[in-house]
């Protein structure tokens, strides 16, 4: 699977959008981009998945760029409660498991 | 989605003892995944527990130090065998979801402790 890179950790005010950015320039084309996050002490928690299309679903909203090279997931109006790590993973369709990266600490304020 | 639950929640465990960590899902899947979270890190994949057979082991990942069961579709257990204190993480089952969905569902996860 691409490696993606992620920064650490990104601080965002509460009720604004939040857009974290992912880079996956070794992604390859039948490679997917998955978004999980982890809030404290619970395990992770599928957000958003797509291929080259743009996708929403009521939690956010991947933006893929062209080229397939990075993406950036958009929490619409952030709240306290996205408070979170926040994975992005490439994934080929079918393979079943996820290899996480770093992931970025992503912490909203009041 | 699948509902997975995850015994015991936390453990606090002498070094050289093992413990047993029971995942139980509400519906048969085929794929069952154990992850490891060491504190202030990401996930790491363990093994991937095989329905009949032995599991599938990471790189990193040994069967006497993690030995793993999967009986049946629906429950898997993974076991820290003669456990040290750098064994003191998070232990994390995830499942597949049904053939065409993508998505990995997590439980929320065995905090282990090693004095």
């Amino acid at each position: 699977d691409a490696k993606t890179t992620q920064p650490p950790s990104m601080d965002c005010a509460e009720g604004r959008a939040a857009n974290l950015p992912c880079n996956h320039s070794t992604i390859s084309g039948n490679e997917y981009v998955y978004w999980y996050r982890q809030i404290h002490s619970q395990g992770p928690q599928y957000i958003i998945h797509g291929l080259k299309n743009n996708e929403t679903n009521e939690m956010a909203s991947l933006i893929i760029t062209e080229d397939r090279k990075s993406s950036t997931l958009i929490l619409p109006h952030a709240t306290l409660r996205d408070t979170a790590v926040y994975y992005c993973i490439v994934r080929v369709q079918g393979a079943q498991k996820l290899v996480f990266g770093q992931g970025t600490r992503l912490t909203i304020n009041p | 989605s699948a509902v997975i639950s995850q015994k015991p929640s936390r453990d606090i465990c002498q070094r050289g003892t093992s413990l047993t960590i029971q995942c139980q899902v509400d519906s048969q899947v085929t794929m069952m995944f154990w992850y490891r979270q060491q504190p202030g890190q990401s996930l790491t994949l363990i093994a991937t527990a095989n329905q009949g057979s032995e599991a599938t082991y990471e790189s990193g990942f040994v069967i006497d130090k993690f030995p793993i069961s999967r009986p049946n579709l629906t429950f898997s257990t993974l076991t820290v065998s003669n456990m040290s204190p750098e064994d003191s993480s998070i232990y994390l089952c995830s499942v597949a979801g049904t053939v065409g969905d993508e998505k990995l569902f997590f439980g929320s996860g065995t905090q282990l402790s090693v004095l």
